[in-house]
């Protein structure tokens, strides 16, 4: 069964510009989650889907957006890209609830 | 959130037991107890979870303190690829959809000496 999966895996940017990343997550999971690691820090909590909508967000800036698909697929969308938006982009997916989530392997940006 | 306080970091020697610590005081009783790793440039990876008894499976197991205020995670043999950040978590059974941000602190960073 294939894990999740992430795209694209690096990415290379320029200040200002705007970012998609994406999400698959694993068949029959409902629930998609979205990290930021900073090099070197902890995971940051950005946002929760589940069935299609936004159930919670992190404090991050309305700039960073996102939404899922009728297949629950997810896309992160970060608009004005800052130097301090380099970071690895970790998505999870759960079947919600107190079920363990799974990480994909993550998309590295980097904003310069 | 209920928060979890774990040690900074940790040291083992390979083919020993490992027992990461965890307080989790201001736990709720519809909070589960979740571990994760995370391996040098990788996603983390689901350990464990628990929700009052003790429990193993193939990667490790979870000790539960009898109050539910902290848990004990037992790596019965550590190899060298244990060596990771490891992560306790507290996450709501589902009753409150507000809950549900799966929230990591800094975790436990675990060095295996050979």
């Amino acid at each position: 069964e294939a894990g999740v999966t992430q795209s694209p895996t690096h990415l290379i940017k320029t200040r200002g510009q705007q970012v998609t990343l994406r999400c698959s997550p694993i068949s029959g999971h409902t629930s998609v989650y979205w990290y930021q690691q900073a090099l070197g820090l902890g995971l940051q909590f950005l946002l929760w889907y589940d069935e299609g909508e936004e159930r919670n967000r992190g404090n991050f800036p309305p700039r960073f957006s996102g939404r899922q698909f009728p297949n629950y697929s997810s896309e992160l969308n970060v608009n004005a890209l800052e130097l301090e938006d380099s970071a690895l982009y970790l998505c999870a997916s759960s079947f919600g609830g107190p079920h363990e989530a799974f990480f994909g392997q993550g998309t590295r940006l980097t904003v310069v | 959130d209920a928060k979890t306080t774990q040690p900074n970091s940790m040291e083992s020697n390979e083919e020993e037991p490992v027992h990461l610590p965890c307080n989790h005081s201001t736990i709720s009783g519809t909070d589960y107890i979740h571990w994760y790793r995370q391996l040098p440039s990788q996603g983390p990876e689901y350990v464990i979870h628990g929700l009052t008894s003790n429990v193993n499976n193939r990667m490790a197991s979870l000790a539960i303190a009898e109050d539910r205020k902290s848990s004990t995670l037992i790596l019965h043999r550590a190899t060298l690829r244990d060596a990771a950040v490891y992560y306790c978590i507290l996450r709501d059974r589902g009753s409150n959809f507000g809950n549900e941000k799966l929230t990591f602190g800094t975790g436990t960073r675990l060095t295996i000496i050979p």
